[in-house]
């Protein structure tokens, strides 16, 4: 079934370096694919999505873009910020069960000032 | 919108007793999801209603745990008796034509 597989964390940075967090997908079709993200203490919040192959998703200057021939969709952030330090999890719909999201594990992003 | 709402926020109780978990979801949503997040298991799907009917309840541990939508605003999910092991923050989720919705969770310790 659809499944996707994210690089484990963490990730350190250091205010305002470059993000890249890995996510690659196994799928029938081409199905959406989304970012979340969990703040501490707070439930996942979608972050973006992207509907089609090439599509960009963005948001609070984070993108992604769903890439078909490579089968992933990376999440990227040009300048990191304190505040963006939380866990994202990488999702995409699953094959079996009617509006079920299959999520990846989860990686913990930690940016210090 | 209030958003997907969950109460407890917090539980505490001793190992053996009954434990509910609340969620009202957001109004016009016809999917509602539970699910557990730990370190160790990282995020489950538990089980998932679509108006108001299970349709997938594969990821439910044990017959200790149980859930009910009995109205398209409110569902339970019950743990019967409760374990240690069950400690856990429970998420509800709802959707509706777009995204999931997550509400803030319910941590539980069972001691």
């Amino acid at each position: 079934g659809n499944s996707v597989t994210q690089m484990e964390g963490p990730v350190t940075l250091s205010e305002e370096a470059f993000l890249t967090i890995n996510c690659t997908y196994t799928a029938t079709g081409y199905p959406s694919l989304f970012w979340y993200v969990q703040y501490p203490g707070e439930g996942l919040q979608l972050l973006l999505k992207a509907t089609k192959a090439d599509d960009k998703g963005s948001n609070k200057g984070f993108e992604a873009t769903y890439r078909k021939e490579t089968t992933s969709f990376h999440l990227e952030k040009g300048s990191v910020q304190v505040s963006d330090s939380a866990v994202y999890f990488c999702a995409l719909p699953s094959n079996t069960g009617f509006q079920k999201l299959v999520f990846g594990t989860g990686t913990r992003l930690l940016v210090s000032p | 919108d209030a958003g997907v709402i969950q109460s407890p926020r917090h539980e505490v109780t001793e190992m053996g007793q009954e434990v509910t978990l609340r969620c009202k979801p957001i109004s016009g949503h016809n999917s509602l999801f539970w699910y557990r997040q730990t370190m160790m298991r990282g995020l489950e799907l538990l089980i998932y209603f679509n108006n108001n009917v299970p349709i997938d309840d594969s990821g439910m541990p044990e017959d200790r745990f149980s859930a009910k939508m009995p109205n398209a605003s409110f569902s339970t999910l019950k743990i019967q008796p409760s374990e240690p092991r069950d400690s856990a923050v429970y998420f509800c989720a709802s959707k509706g034509a777009g995204e999931q919705y997550f509400g803030p969770g319910t941590r539980l310790t069972v001691t």
